[in-house]
């Protein structure tokens, strides 16, 4: 269904390193997936998005891979930075303008 | 600034009362949704509109909910008679429909607690 968990999953990186952010989609028709950040008290921040049609999208530090056969979405960032530290939804849309979120998760950057 | 924004950023009311959230989105965008947030999940759907009309309204969205875009412009979503599990940030974002892009942008969120 639609619910996620209570619990997010976290990722711990060190300042410096590549992350790497998975999420699993629902649906095998959706045809748009977005990622987003958000922070503490604050709205989703778009970071990147990604049509059916492509399979890897490189913005400034992040690329999104998208892999359709096993409906799987990826968001790398590079050079991770404290400031990267928030939490990380992917979304997916389908025939509508609904967006369909995903399990969040956790980023965590430490010196 | 020029995003998307909305009012009151916060919100504490009492079980019962009658609360209204408004939305102001990027001026250009002719789409307009409301999404509900509770902790330690995504934002789920609740409706849509595309200029003034109301195109899509989730079953999450119950007869105590109702949203509105008289002029095509800002929005406002209406809880009557609020319930403890309402409390939730209350999420609104816009987007330019086109066959380009559909990206939604996202406000601040109005957080509401009811006691």
């Amino acid at each position: 269904g639609e619910s996620v968990g209570l619990h997010l999953p976290t990722l711990s990186v060190q300042e410096g390193d590549n992350s790497i952010i998975n999420c699993a989609y629902s649906n095998s028709a959706s045809d748009y997936f977005i990622w987003y950040k958000q922070e503490s008290g604050k709205g989703p921040q778009f970071i990147i998005d990604i049509r059916s049609n492509m399979d890897k999208r490189q913005g400034q530090r992040v690329t999104v891979l998208l892999n359709k056969t096993v409906k799987h979405l990826s968001l790398q960032i590079a050079a991770t930075q404290p400031g990267d530290s928030a939490v990380y939804f992917c979304a997916e849309n389908y025939n509508t303008d609904k967006l369909i979120f995903g399990t969040g998760t956790r980023l965590q950057v430490f010196p | 600034d020029t995003g998307v924004s909305q009012d009151p950023r916060h919100k504490i009311t009492k079980r019962g009362q009658n609360v209204t959230f408004r939305c102001d989105p990027i001026s250009e965008h002719n789409r307009l949704y409301w999404y509900r947030q509770t902790l330690g999940q995504g934002p789920e759907f609740l409706t849509y509109f595309q200029n003034e009309a109301q195109l899509e309204k989730s079953r999450l969205l119950s007869d105590r909910f109702s949203a509105e875009r008289p002029k095509g412009s800002f929005s406002t979503l209406e809880i009557q008679r609020t319930e403890q599990g309402d409390s939730a940030m209350y999420l609104c974002a816009s987007s330019l429909a086109d066959s380009l892009t559909q990206t939604q942008y996202f406000g601040p969120g109005t957080r509401l607690l009811v006691l």
